[in-house]
């Protein structure tokens, strides 16, 4: 595609329940990354995955957050039993080399809410 | 927590005056890099300065970098409405790209 797209664009979803975010990148983008921001805030660095593998996982909050990258494209970050302080934008960024500088391209994000 | 800093919070500027950000950030970089958000959603990437430059324009931005202050700043001359959003630095680590805590600007037409 284009861009990177993300769906749902906006998911509400109830306390305890499990939801999964999706991330398609930009073909040929080896580099995936996941943020999270709550309303009015930076961005909290989640995961990166080269590839299929995730080298740095070490901005998980909890074990109910997983994400895994299948084919070197699409990524799915899971959180499962969902709270209300899990409410927040979950970016999705992949990167590319630019003439030997490497920079973001970012999806729209998925606006989660949990009631 | 090692995500950057980043001031003042929230700008306010009359469109035509210049606006500057400033970041400061914790640990040793490759490249220093500034983002801009509309609307709470995806970031856009604008400028990337490496480690080893001290100043780097594009088009009406100038950013500077001072690594010995850890700190860099971004300069938008003769703002628009248009540059209305939200600007970030984001430093690249090991692995990752830290970014700051954002700068919300506003131009009033």
């Amino acid at each position: 595609g284009a861009g990177v797209s993300q769906s749902p664009s906006n998911k509400v979803t109830e306390k305890g329940k499990d939801v999964e975010l999706r991330c398609d990148p930009i073909s040929g983008h080896t580099a995936l990354y996941w943020y999270r921001q709550s309303l009015g805030q930076g961005l909290e660095f989640l995961i990166y995955f080269q590839g299929n593998s995730a080298p740095d996982k070490s901005g998980l909050p909890s074990d109910r957050f997983s994400a895994e990258r299948t084919g070197g494209s699409v990524s799915t970050l899971t959180i499962q039993r969902t709270q209300q302080e899990d409410s927040a934008v979950y970016l999705c960024a992949s990167s590319a080399q630019d003439r030997g500088e490497e920079k973001l391209f970012f999806g729209s994000g998925t606006q989660l809410s949990v009631l | 927590s090692q995500q950057g800093e980043e001031d003042p919070q929230a700008l306010s500027i009359q469109e035509g005056e210049n606006a500057t950000m400033n970041c400061s950030y914790k640990t040793s970089i490759n490249n220093l890099q500034w983002y801009r958000q509309n609307s709470g959603r995806g970031l856009v990437h604008l400028i990337l300065i490496r480690s080893n430059e001290r100043e780097k324009h594009s088009g009406r931005l100038r950013v500077t970098l001072d690594t010995s202050k850890k700190s860099s700043s971004l300069l938008i001359t003769a703002s628009r409405a248009a540059d209305t959003a939200s600007y970030f630095c984001a430093t690249s680590g090991t692995y990752k790209y830290i970014f700051g805590t954002g700068t919300r600007l506003k131009v009033l037409a």
